[in-house]
């Protein structure tokens, strides 16, 4: 089975500053992970996702995760946030091999509130 | 291209009465998740079909949740009878079959309030 942390429940910062949103994992096979956000009264998007190589993506609206195996971490970062990226965000996994277009597992999400 | 549609967006119900949720996919999608996401807590995954059939249904908490998929296209959540618990926000999301992108496309949500 897997398990997703997201270590910060809530995340304030002001217009402009960098963010980093922390996710941890743990499972006993390979996954595929996730990041994705929420909009208030939209549904869920994908901000970007790690397949496979580097271990650096980018994602949409300036985003960028850094995969790190050794610590089972996906941490999200920002280095200059806008008051449009309030918002609830959600790292999540997915079991490589067997059922490949299977569930995804969530982290309970962080809600980054930017200030002016 | 129109998105994963949910209907409807909220719903309020008394427990022991029936609600029945759905879900209108991509066109094109094979695949089809239910999640859940109860105050406070994660995302949870209920079930997924590939096409009209059931692949995985190992989150549906209980026989009180039945969910269809008709002919392959839209689906439905029956909750019967309701109960407290059940309360929270239903999300359904869609993915194709044969683009190795994984990614899950979701719907608004609908939220459930069982009093």
């Amino acid at each position: 089975a897997q398990s997703v942390t997201q270590l910060d429940s809530q995340v304030p910062v002001f217009e402009e500053a960098p963010v980093e949103l922390r996710c941890n994992y743990s499972s006993s096979v390979s996954v595929y992970l996730f990041w994705y956000v929420q909009y208030p009264n939209q549904g869920l998007q994908l901000l970007l996702k790690y397949l496979s190589g580097s271990t650096l993506v980018k994602g949409i609206n300036g985003f960028e995760a850094e995969f790190n195996k050794s610590q089972t971490s996906f941490h999200l970062r920002k280095p200059s946030v806008h008051i449009s990226d309030t918002a609830e965000y959600f790292c999540a996994v997915i079991r490589r091999g067997g059922t490949s277009y299977g569930k995804l597992t969530f982290g309970q999400g962080t809600i980054l509130t930017v200030h002016p | 291209e129109a998105g994963v549609t949910q209907f409807p967006s909220h719903s309020v119900i008394e427990k022991g009465q029936t609600v029945t949720l759905r879900c209108d996919p991509i066109s094109g999608h094979d695949n089809l998740y239910w999640y859940r996401r109860v105050m406070g807590k994660e995302i949870k995954f209920l079930l997924h079909f590939v096409k009209e059939s059931k692949q995985d249904e190992s989150g549906m908490p209980n026989n009180r949740f039945l969910a269809e998929r008709t002919g392959g296209t839209y689906s439905t959540l029956k909750v019967q009878p309701a109960e407290l618990e059940d309360s929270g926000v239903y999300f359904c999301a869609s993915s194709q079959s044969h683009r190795f992108t994984y990614e899950q496309y979701f719907g608004p949500g609908t939220r459930l309030t069982v009093t």
